[in-house]
């Protein structure tokens, strides 16, 4: 069965840092992108960054670029995300989430969430 | 891209079809899913590439569209639907989800 556990989560002040880990469990962890989501209380989901199975590739939103540094470590299974210059606006519950893939008629479709964690809980204030 | 669901929030009686729109502000063919998420927890997946049923979704559920315009429809709503819908596309990045339906019982 899939696990998916978050850790790393707190309270941090404005302009501090914070790393959240994700450890996986379940599947073949190397084989598969894998997504940071986060989500402000009482509001929607926000897809953060991901990265690509190798760590050859990472994508974020805008608002956290420069900030924020996804890396894994497929040895251990291990996803996190670095988040340095943090803002009152990043204070979320933050979730890993596996990309799968689906194929149908030709065309892959990446980046389903098929499988989420928990969720840890990051409060930037002062 | 941006996506617009609507309505944001909704009331409905159990056994009730419920239909939720999403719409991408440029096309995206068919890279649409949708999730479910209950207070407190993690979001589902439901469906993707717009209609496909993910593993162990009850066959209530149902998603429709391509383009700009999708729409995902629960035929008879049960107790345990109740919850905040949210569609996402995966065409390009940044990804993004909409900004959610909420499903409340009438």
């Amino acid at each position: 069965e899939v696990h998916l556990v978050e850790s790393g989560g707190g309270l941090v002040q404005p302009g501090g840092s914070l790393r959240l880990s994700c450890v996986a469990s379940g599947f073949t962890f190397r084989n598969f992108w894998m997504s940071w989501v986060r989500q402000a209380p009482g509001k929607g989901l926000e897809w953060v960054a991901n990265i690509k199975q190798d760590g050859s590739e990472k994508y974020y939103v805008d608002s956290v670029k420069g900030r924020f540094t996804i890396s894994r470590d497929n040895a251990r299974n291990l996803l996190y995300l670095q988040m340095n210059s943090l803002r009152a606006e990043d204070t979320a519950v933050y979730y890993c989430a596996r990309g799968e893939v689906f194929c149908s008629g030709g065309i892959c479709y990446y980046d389903i969430f098929d499988h989420w964690g928990q969720g840890t809980l990051v409060t930037v204030s002062s | 891209i941006q996506l617009t669901q609507s309505p944001s929030s909704l009331s409905a009686s159990v056994g009730d079809r419920v239909t939720i729109t999403c719409r991408a502000s440029q096309g995206i063919s068919s890279y649409l899913a949708w999730y479910q998420q209950k207070p407190g927890k993690a979001p589902k997946l439901l469906i993707y590439i717009a209609s496909t049923l993910q593993s162990g979704v009850p066959s209530r559920f149902s998603g429709s569209g391509s383009g700009t315009d999708f729409t995902l429809t629960i035929s008879s709503l049960q107790p345990e639907d109740f919850a905040t819908y949210y569609c996402q596309q995966l065409h390009s990045y940044p990804l993004t989800f909409g900004g959610g339906t909420k499903v409340e019982i009438k």
